[in-house]
């Protein structure tokens, strides 16, 4: 079946620093593709998603490309902030409305 | 401002209890889900339900129920709580088409069965 597989954590950086989460997947059709991310203490909310293959999702500095040929999501920023360490979430759609998550990664950043 | 409440952010139950977790949201969605996340487990669908008094299992749907009487409240029912589903439990809801829009997230609801 379909599945998500990203970066054990935690992932550990100084403030400004450069983040890469790793994320791939595994799917029969042409999924969608989506970041979540969970701050300490609340629920998840999107971060960013890509619907077909070679687009780019962006919001509040992160970006990840859609990669088919790799099949592969994984999240980017320049430069990290302490307010940016919360747990991150992959995730697919395939056709219908429910969402297959991979199991998480938790960054933390340090000032 | 779009919203999905749980009815409790920590619940203590005892193992055998019935218990029920609600969720609410404002927004007129279809679809709404159930999910818990464990460490190292990522979140697992363990029912959503796709219009009122519709449901579908998820992944891990044994000793939980639901129920779905209005389209804005979605309830998991643990029948007989046991050990093994302390757990963070997540509630969602999303319109039809996940390509076009996403699902909300409520802020989790924290069990401890004793």
């Amino acid at each position: 079946g379909d599945s998500v597989t990203q970066m054990e954590g935690p992932v550990t950086l100084s403030e400004e620093a450069f983040l890469t989460i790793n994320c791939t997947y595994t799917a029969t059709g042409y999924p969608s593709l989506f970041w979540y991310v969970q701050y300490p203490g609340e629920g998840l909310q999107l971060l960013l998603k890509a619907t077909k293959a070679d687009d780019k999702g962006s919001n509040k500095g992160f970006e990840a490309t859609y990669r088919k040929e790799t099949t592969s999501f994984h999240l980017e920023k320049g430069s990290v902030q302490v307010s940016d360490s919360a747990v991150y979430f992959c995730a697919l759609s395939d056709q219908t409305d429910k969402l297959i998550f991979g199991t998480g990664t938790r960054l933390q950043v340090f000032p | 401002d779009v919203k999905v409440t749980q009815s409790s952010r920590y619940l203590v139950k005892r193992t055998g209890e019935k218990v029920f977790l609600e969720c609410v949201q404002d927004m007129d969605h279809e679809n709404m889900f159930w999910y818990r996340q464990d460490p190292g487990l990522g979140l697992r669908l363990i029912y959503f339900s796709y219009d009122v008094k519709m449901k579908e299992k998820g992944d891990i749907p044994e000793g939980y129920s639901v129920s779905r009487e209005k389209k804005e409240r979605f309830s998991l029912i643990l029948e007989s709580a046991s050990t093994n589903q302390t757990s963070m439990y997540l509630c969602a809801s999303s319109p039809t088409g996940l390509k076009l829009f996403t699902q909300y997230f409520g802020p989790g609801t924290r069990l401890l069965v004793l």
